[in-house]
């Protein structure tokens, strides 16, 4: 399934540098964070998450840095490789089980 | 683990016409998610279930819009009668806990409406 068209906020970096992904989410009673990664054709995948307890959580070459004052949301990719290419969605839940989604952004990876 | 599974891939209709989405969760996730992926509005939730009940169906666009559970291991999206403004990627996702940790998307149905 293709994700979202041509009007995504698009990030480009080289092979090899740290990508950095913002997210600005509206409810402040929302609890829980996750970032998805959608790949052409493909479903989101789930990517990492975090708690309104945190705000610092890493996992492998990927890091979400919450900043609740501010409302505000990154990931942060270590060493981009080729197949990090993809669009990237911040999603957010809170007193209710619904999980809504932000708008996306497009990371492009060049050699 | 087979992941969560949607028939069909691709679907592409006329106006009028009967269309039914199919979705196999995770073995074992009591919730199951509908979303409408569009270029213009993203990620949409349209409804969601648990346990087989429908919860929250107040994403559903409108009443051409209807969704089931009959079964724990499968959900059906129906929209009848089908317009070209329903063309999108329809996504099932499932989960085991309220927590939405993680949500499992399978990989879409295209659905084109002309």
């Amino acid at each position: 399934g293709e994700s979202v068209g041509l009007h995504l906020p698009t990030l480009s970096v080289q092979e090899g540098d740290n990508s950095i992904i913002n997210c600005a989410y509206s409810n402040s009673a929302s609890d829980y964070f996750i970032w998805y990664k959608q790949e052409s054709g493909k479903g989101p995948q789930f990517i990492i998450d975090i708690r309104s307890n945190m705000d610092k959580r890493q996992g492998q070459r990927v890091t979400v840095l919450l900043n609740k004052t501010v409302k505000h949301l990154s990931l942060q990719i270590a060493a981009t490789q080729p197949g990090d290419s993809a669009v990237y969605f911040c999603a957010e839940t809170g007193d209710t089980d619904k999980l809504i989604f932000g708008t996306g952004t497009r990371l492009q990876v060049f050699p | 683990d087979a992941g969560v599974i949607q028939s069909p891939r691709h679907e592409v209709t006329e106006m009028g016409q009967e269309v039914t989405l199919r979705c196999k969760p995770i073995s074992g996730h009591d919730y199951l998610f509908w979303y409408r992926q569009t270029m213009m509005r993203g990620l949409e939730l349209l409804i969601y279930f648990n346990n087989n009940v429908p919860i929250d169906d107040s994403g559903m666009p409108e009443d051409r819009f209807s969704a089931k559970m009959p079964n724990a291991s499968f959900s059906t999206l129906k929209i009848q009668p089908s317009e070209p403004r329903d063309s999108a990627v329809y996504f099932c996702a499932s989960t085991k806990f309220r927590d939405l940790t993680p949500l499992h998307f399978g990989n879409g149905t295209r659905l084109t409406v002309t």
